[in-house]
């Protein structure tokens, strides 16, 4: 079993809808885990991260955490073109020190 | 300048040249990586310094060798490399363990 798992898609949302990405992971003591955007020919960047149960919400993204069924997802509302990348869940896995451990990524194609 | 820079953005090398690839931050943080992107696959964890020390070798080749002369700056000396190393090669930088990467623009690396 891979420790971060995702969906590699693509996804394809029309705009306007809500977009709903996945990330499952296998080291049930994980307590940190992170979204990354990356766009095409560019490099990752954080755009959330959550650490308890529940959901979070910065703006049209929302991270949920669910420990207990070890899955983490992002809610995109308002999906926009500009959105269409490829998002990375990050999880750091107990005794990983600074390791962040990464899916392979779910790319996310708005459609006007 | 920009938070974590890297040059240089393109490379091309046989595989018996030796280069190097330079990686500087800028935003005062204590912790440095090395991460290697290859289509298709997670990002791999290549190098971890914190405080210029080396904390993680994640069992990386010795045709791969990283440099790290302060908390500011990186580097990965790369010599002998065989085809399949060709991917995008990612710095990052975060403070202390929050997991928070900040990551350059990358270095895409073709040996042939």
């Amino acid at each position: 079993q891979k420790e971060v798992e995702q969906n590699s898609g693509p996804l394809s949302v029309p705009e306007g809808a809500i977009a709903s990405l996945n990330c499952t992971y296998s080291d049930r003591g994980s307590q940190s885990f992170f979204w990354y955007r990356q766009y095409s020919g560019k490099s990752p960047e954080l755009i959330m991260s959550i650490y308890s149960n529940g959901d979070k919400e910065d703006g049209r993204f929302t991270a949920q955490l669910n420990k207990a069924s070890q899955y983490v997802s992002l809610l995109i509302r308002d999906s926009q073109p500009s959105d269409s990348a490829t998002y990375l869940c990050a999880v750091k896995l107990t005794g990983g020190g600074n390791k962040l451990t990464f899916g392979t990524g779910t790319q996310l194609k708005v459609e006007l | 300048e920009t938070g974590v820079t890297q040059t240089p953005r393109h490379l091309v090398m046989g595989m018996t040249n030796k280069k190097s690839l330079k990686c500087e931050q800028h935003l005062g943080h204590n912790a440095m990586y090395w991460y290697k992107q290859s289509a298709k696959k997670p990002l791999e964890l290549m190098f971890v310094y914190n405080f210029k020390e080396q904390t993680e070798n994640n069992s990386v080749p010795s045709r791969f060798s990283p440099e790290c002369p302060n908390s500011s700056h990186l580097f990965l000396h790369l010599h002998t490399l065989q085809p399949e190393d060709s991917a995008l090669y990612l710095c990052a930088s975060s403070q202390d363990s929050a997991g928070k990467l900040f990551f350059g623009s990358g270095t895409q690396l073709s040996v042939l």
